[in-house]
């Protein structure tokens, strides 16, 4: 199976802030990755897929970048519906795989 | 506008059985594959099932391998899980999602707003 391992867990900023987010693959995966955020209590929701390309209707101030095994989430300005927690997933092969998360938290 | 919404969940003692349905609209049903994401409380997604657009094809986690069976009926529109010998680690709300735009492709586009399936005596 592939491993997905997110870092930082968690992570505190303020609105305004430039935020990166890691997500590291146990062997490589290509550009089959996705991003989604999930605020507490609801369904998480798309914003990136193919490691860089927006999904449509999210603000472009999220960016999806990398291939193989290293991918980056980032968010150039962060505003307040932001705060929320972040997942990235393989679609390489089977198992689906998920990262722990990274809980984006308001310093 | 895609709307997906899953319906079945409760409370269940172990060894029990469930079964999900996930109603699915705003989308030509039969061309997407769709899966099931379980997100146990406090804890992270975890990919459950897969199954294909016309339903041939299906893929599980080892978790639920031989107890769980994705399934669905696209003249309703309509994708199901059915979940027997139930354990207290199933206990998770239980997520139906479609695949997105690349065909090749299981990223989830669309989820629905889950289902709870809470398993305890």
């Amino acid at each position: 199976d592939i491993q997905m391992t997110q870092s930082p867990s968690s992570l505190s900023a303020s609105v305004g802030d430039r935020v990166t987010i890691t997500c590291r693959a146990s062997q490589s995966i290509s550009s089959w990755l996705a991003w989604y955020q999930q605020k507490p209590e609801k369904a998480p929701k798309s914003l990136i897929y193919a490691a860089s390309t927006l999904q449509s209707g999210v603000p472009s101030r999220f960016s999806g970048s990398g291939s193989g095994t290293d991918f980056t989430l980032t968010i150039s300005s962060l505003q307040p519906e932001d705060f929320a927690t972040y997942y990235c997933q393989q679609y390489n092969s089977y198992p689906i795989t998920f990262g722990q998360g990274t809980r984006l938290e308001i310093k | 506008e895609v709307q997906l919404v899953e319906s079945g969940g409760g409370l269940v003692q172990p060894g029990g059985s469930l079964r999900l349905s996930c109603a699915a609209s705003g989308f030509t049903f039969s061309s997407y594959a769709m899966s099931w994401v379980r997100q146990a409380p406090g804890k992270g997604l975890a990919w459950v099932s897969t199954i294909s657009g016309n339903g041939g094809t299906t893929y599980y986690a080892d978790s639920v391998k031989g107890r769980f069976t994705i399934s669905r009926d696209n003249s309703k529109n309509t994708l199901y899980l059915q979940m027997n010998s139930l354990r207290a680690e199933d206990t998770a709300v239980y997520y139906c999602a479609k695949r997105g735009v690349v065909p090749a492709a299981i990223d989830f586009d669309y989820w629905g707003q889950g289902t709870l399936v809470t398993v305890s005596s």
